[in-house]
């Protein structure tokens, strides 16, 4: 089955800096990416995502980018704001009936005023 | 007007008991899920159902059975609670499975 990593575990980032978070995924047929972000005592919220007939997607600060032949994916965040400190997931899955979003462990990410 | 809405928010009780956890979701969405997150923060898939049909069950303990009434709720119960099932349940919903998820902001369960 499809397999997520991801890295870092934990970011700590100057505010204003820019922060990158990587992914890889094991199931070269997974076609959607998308990123969560979760803020302490909230479920996980739905930032960015792309699919694999994209290479980059951007939403103002922040950017995903997707390599489907290494079967890696990106989250870059710019001009971090300590607003951002959060724990962010990267996922994949396939867009077939019976498709499960697989989640990889997080990133938290704290952006120091 | 909470889009995903889980209850209880925090729930404590002893080992061996029989507990519920309710969601709702007002998006009209068909697809809704059972999330587990451990201590480490780990999102683990324990159920989906597509228009109160169950699609995914992952490798669950038969102590955990989930009900879907109508395509807007889905709930989880769990009989003979053990520690390990301590966790934050989270409920999502999606218009379908090819797009991102809406959580609820989950439900704290503690088993002592």
């Amino acid at each position: 089955g499809e397999n997520v990593e991801q890295h870092p575990s934990t970011l700590s980032v100057q505010e204003g800096d820019s922060a990158v978070i990587k992914c890889t995924y094991s199931d070269s047929a997974s076609n959607y990416f998308p990123w969560y972000k979760q803020e302490l005592g909230k479920g996980p919220q739905l930032i960015i995502d792309i699919r694999s007939n994209v290479g980059e997607k951007k939403d103002q600060r922040i950017a995903v980018t997707l390599n489907k032949t290494a079967k890696h994916f990106s989250l870059h965040i710019t001009e971090t704001q300590p607003e951002d400190s959060a724990v962010y997931f990267c996922a994949a899955s396939k867009r077939t009936s019976y498709d499960k979003v697989i989640f990889g462990p997080g990133t938290s990410l704290s952006v120091i005023p | 007007d909470t889009a995903v809405s889980q209850t209880p928010k925090y729930l404590v009780t002893q080992m061996g008991n029989d507990k519920s956890i309710k969601c709702e979701q007002n998006l009209g969405h068909d697809t809704m899920y059972w999330y587990k997150q451990d201590s480490k923060k780990f999102l683990k898939i324990m159920f989906s159902y597509n228009n109160k049909e169950l699609i995914i069950n992952e490798t669950v303990p038969n102590r955990f059975s989930p009900k879907s009434p109508d395509k807007a709720h889905l709930n989880l119960h769990i009989n003979s609670l053990e520690l390990g099932d301590s966790a934050v349940y989270f409920c999502a919903s999606s218009r379908d499975r090819s797009r991102g998820y809406t959580f609820g902001s989950g439900t704290r369960l503690t088993v002592v």
